[in-house]
């Protein structure tokens, strides 16, 4: 298996403009997750999904941020409008069990907002 | 107060030390632990689990006090491949893994 795949790597946008993130899970996981990493709030989750439900997105900054699983094999996470302060490396990963210690993470947008 | 806290470091160490991160949690509610290492701009990867009876993978040991609501992480005979950052992660059961900032490591030679 591929691995966790997320698009793009690297995303620089002016403030103001919609950004969407993307991600592709292991084939199999029946739960997937967005996390945000900034060096001031470290590792924060922001929604994660069961079998393409969302189950929490109280993590979610607001109103601002929207996430979608429209089938199993993928998942945005969407930014409009994207503000400076959304600079971060958001990180989606995934994993056959909520509470299972195996998630496989991808390798993450590092989202730059001028 | 955070749900997962730790000293953020960093921590420099030369080869061959014995160095120890410590964590607490929260929630007592909380049922699962595990270290993850992050190396610099990757992604999490999980280190180890953290049992009650406390664990250990070659140089790697893990404690758990669940009265204390803390987890440790110690590292024998550093090698310079263990430099990373060492994230703290508690599960309360049922609901996505909660991370802490995380701990950095830098051994030199």
């Amino acid at each position: 298996d591929a691995g966790v795949i997320q698009s793009p790597r690297h995303e620089v946008t002016e403030m103001g403009q919609e950004v969407t993130l993307r991600c592709k899970p292991i084939s199999g996981h029946d739960y997937l997750f967005w996390y945000r990493q900034t060096m001031m709030r470290g590792l924060e989750l922001l929604i994660y999904f069961n079998n393409n439900v969302p189950i929490d997105d109280s993590g979610m900054p607001e109103d601002r941020f929207s996430a979608k699983m429209p089938n199993a094999s993928f998942s945005t996470l969407k930014i409009q409008p994207s503000e400076p302060r959304d600079s971060a490396v958001y990180f989606c990963a995934s994993s056959l069990t909520a509470g299972s210690p195996i998630y496989t993470f991808g390798s993450g947008t590092r989202l730059t907002v001028v | 107060r955070k749900e997962v806290e730790q000293d953020p470091g960093p921590f420099n160490v030369p080869e061959g030390a014995t160095v120890a991160f410590n964590c607490t949690y929260s929630n007592s509610a909380s049922q699962s632990f595990f270290w993850y290492r992050q190396d610099c701009r990757k992604e999490p990867k999980l280190l180890m689990s953290v049992y009650s009876s406390g664990n250990e993978d070659g140089r790697f040991t893990a404690q758990l006090n669940r009265a204390s609501q803390y987890i440790s992480l110690l590292i024998r005979d550093s090698k310079l491949s263990d430099s990373a950052t060492y994230l703290c992660v508690v599960n309360k059961g049922g609901t996505a893994l909660i991370f802490g900032k995380g701990t950095t490591l830098s051994v030199s030679s």
